[in-house]
């Protein structure tokens, strides 16, 4: 079956504009998660949703991250007033329970840069 | 609060020889352990857990791990390695214990097998 997918693959854009970057799950998974990677480190935290809504978000940098998943399946990371230090892949998860020994599956990642 | 620690960043070996990729933690409460490997050009995909029971578990293309409680480790092994073992390995740890999901990634081991 298809697997997580991630839209755009890669996104420019210059200092200061907002980003939208998409995330569309295995069918039937009611957990996702964002995750953001720097050059050379692991994967990091931002936020996760049981269905519609956001049951931990404690690892969003700053209120310029905002993540919706309105009807419990697409989801939607929101950068506001992009900086140079929000380059990165951000990366998008799904498991079909929100457990902690649950496997998560992941998506290819979106490359943001930020000029 | 949780942390992994990858202490080699980058693993050559030749083909046919073993390996180990280490992986130590710390966390103030119970954790499921888990091995992610991200191939050229593909998405992180999971090798191998751990959640309960046996310490030693075993993927299905040769690679094992061991659950050490008192050491807080769970090293990655295989005996002998392709070259399509080349990778870069991720250790993760989430919370067994409460209401966390999200994982916990160390900064990743390049395993790189040479012929």
């Amino acid at each position: 079956g298809a697997g997580v997918s991630q839209t755009p693959s890669n996104k420019v854009t210059e200092k200061g504009k907002y980003v939208e970057l998409r995330c569309d799950p295995i069918s039937g998974h009611t957990a996702l998660y964002w995750y953001r990677q720097s050059l050379g480190q692991g994967p990091e935290f931002l936020i996760y949703f049981q269905g519609t809504g956001a049951a931990d978000d404690s690892g969003l940098p700053n209120d310029r991250f905002f993540a919706v998943r309105p009807e419990g399946s697409v989801s939607t990371l929101k950068i506001q007033r992009t900086e140079r230090g929000d380059s990165a892949v951000y990366l998008c998860a799904s498991s079909d329970r929100a457990y902690g020994g649950d496997t998560q599956y992941f998506g290819p990642g979106t490359r943001l840069t930020v000029l | 609060a949780q942390s992994v620690t990858q202490l080699d960043s980058q693993v050559p070996v030749f083909e046919e020889a073993p390996v180990e990729l280490r992986c130590n933690y710390s966390s103030s409460v119970s954790v499921y352990l888990f091995w992610y490997v991200q191939y050229p050009n593909q998405g992180l995909q999971l090798l191998l857990k751990y959640l309960s029971g046996s310490t030693l578990v075993e993927s299905i293309n040769g690679f094992e791990a061991e659950f050490n409680k008192s050491q807080t480790s769970f090293h990655l092994r295989k005996p002998s390695v392709h070259i399509s073992d080349t990778a870069e390995y991720f250790c993760a740890v989430s919370d067994s214990s409460g209401s966390a999901r999200q994982l916990t990634f160390g900064s990743g081991t390049q395993l790189t097998v040479l012929p």
